[in-house]
């Protein structure tokens, strides 16, 4: 199975803040990854496909980068409905695996 | 707009089999356009792909899950199912459903709100 670690577990930052989450996988993954955005008691919201991709709806303030192994998602000025946790997820090969989370929460 | 709603059971005794529908609402499974999963999501924990199914009947599990889980689909009532036999505390779990928006990038764009499954006795 590929491994996704996300980088950092949690981070503090403040409204307005430019935030960057990583994510790297074990092995290559072409640009196969996927970003989500989870609050909690809900379902995860796909916020990026294909690394850089973004989906339908979702603020412009949120970009995705990267292939191979390492990415990143972007957050260019923190608002509070952004405060959440983030998955990053491959979609190159079965079984899909997902990373364990970055925890963004208000300084 | 799509729209997926599990149901089932929200507590399984040990050793038996946990049993989830998904019932979508605002796209035909049989369409065939797109492939319908199932993910997991322990207390706290990140999230686990379970599986998928198409239309066609063809399904693919996470091999460490794989001999115990059957996802299926009922294209005459647009729901999917899965069953997950023998399970054990570890199993404990909020499931969701969600579609898989893109067969080659394999991303899921809609999500049912997920059920929590207690494996207890």
């Amino acid at each position: 199975d590929i491994q996704m670690t996300q980088s950092p577990s949690s981070l503090s930052a403040s409204v307005g803040d430019r935030v960057t989450i990583t994510c790297r996988a074990s092995q290559s993954i072409s640009s196969y990854l996927n970003w989500y955005q989870q609050k909690p008691g809900k379902a995860p919201n796909l916020l990026i496909y294909a690394a850089t991709s973004l989906q339908s709806g979702v603020p412009s303030r949120f970009s995705g980068g990267g292939s191979g192994t390492d990415f990143t998602l972007t957050i260019s000025s923190l608002q509070p409905e952004d405060f959440a946790t983030y998955y990053c997820q491959q979609s190159y090969s079965t079984p899909f695996t997902f990373g364990q989370g970055t925890r963004l929460e208000i300084k | 707009q799509v729209q997926l709603q599990e149901s089932g059971p929200g507590l399984v005794k040990p050793s038996q089999t946990l049993s989830l529908t998904c019932t979508v609402s605002g796209g035909s499974l049989k369409s065939g356009d797109y492939y319908w999963t199932w993910i997991r999501q322990h207390p706290g924990k990140a999230l686990e792909w379970i599986g998928y199914v198409y239309y066609s009947g063809s399904t693919f599990q996470n091999p460490s899950l794989k001999s115990r889980v059957t996802i299926s689909m009922d294209t005459s009532k647009n729901q999917f199912s899965l069953k997950l036999s023998s399970v054990t505390a570890a199993d404990t779990a909020v499931y969701y459903c969600a579609r898989v928006g893109d067969y080659r990038d394999h991303y899921f764009d809609y999500w049912g709100q997920g059920t929590l499954v207690t494996v207890s006795s």
